[in-house]
């Protein structure tokens, strides 16, 4: 069962606007997300990520928030470039005492119009 | 700065012969995850290690095995190859340290093996 789940697979937008990609997820245990960006034939880059403790982070152009009583957390692209085009990866982990685990969501595919 | 180094980049096996795959950490990194991306779908977390003892497990077919060694690099061993194992395969690393802060993962640029 998805425990991550990004229920738009593809979003378009143009050059200079705001991109928000979105993201949910079920377990409450989760403490940690985290947004990854993947080209085609590369792997996922860190790109932001936000604790339990927060309901903001932002790095740039780009900024987390987290809505923990909906089990919700976005990404804002603030203003969207031709280069942000890839695959955007939600990913969540709760910590244990042997490690932690990354549940990732299916992706995003951006693609922003020049 | 250094990163999550992959190898083999791309490996082409065939069906029933054996594949390794290998992982070296960010240094100072203990902590290596394995994922799976078949065509067209989201990672599958196979496996993790966590000093050097497996810490997590998914959904890791019984034909794979991995371990990681002492200077932490990983190795996902797989045996009797199938089409079906055809897919990108990724390795991560993060560092739990002595807190058990949550940190983020990097990931190497994975390995693509391709079964005939």
């Amino acid at each position: 069962d998805q425990q991550v789940k990004q229920n738009s697979p593809s979003l378009s937008v143009q050059e200079g606007r705001i991109s928000i990609l979105n993201c949910d997820y079920t377990n409450s245990m989760f403490d940690y997300f985290l947004w990854y960006k993947k080209y085609p034939a590369e792997g996922p880059t860190f790109l932001i990520s936000i604790s339990s403790i927060k309901d903001k982070n932002e790095d740039g152009r780009f900024t987390v928030f987290l809505n923990k009583s909906a089990k919700h957390l976005s990404l804002h692209i603030v203003p969207s470039q031709p280069g942000d085009s890839a695959v955007y990866f939600c990913a969540a982990s709760a910590t244990t005492n042997t490690g932690n685990q990354f549940y990732f969501g299916t992706g995003t595919s951006l693609t922003v119009i020049p | 700065a250094a990163g999550v180094i992959q190898s083999p980049r791309h490996l082409i096996k065939e069906k029933r012969e054996t594949a390794t795959l290998k992982c070296y950490p960010i240094p100072r990194h203990d902590t290596v995850y394995w994922y799976q991306q078949g065509p067209g779908q989201d990672p599958q977390f196979l496996i993790s290690f966590y000093e050097k003892m497996q810490s997590d497990k998914g959904s890791i077919p019984d034909r794979f095995s991995a371990q990681q060694f002492s200077d932490y690099h990983s190795e996902l061993n797989m045996s009797s190859l199938e089409l079906g194992d055809s897919a990108l395969y990724f390795c991560a690393s993060s560092s739990l340290g002595a807190g058990l802060m949550n940190t983020e993962a990097f990931f190497g640029q994975g390995t693509r093996l391709t079964v005939v």
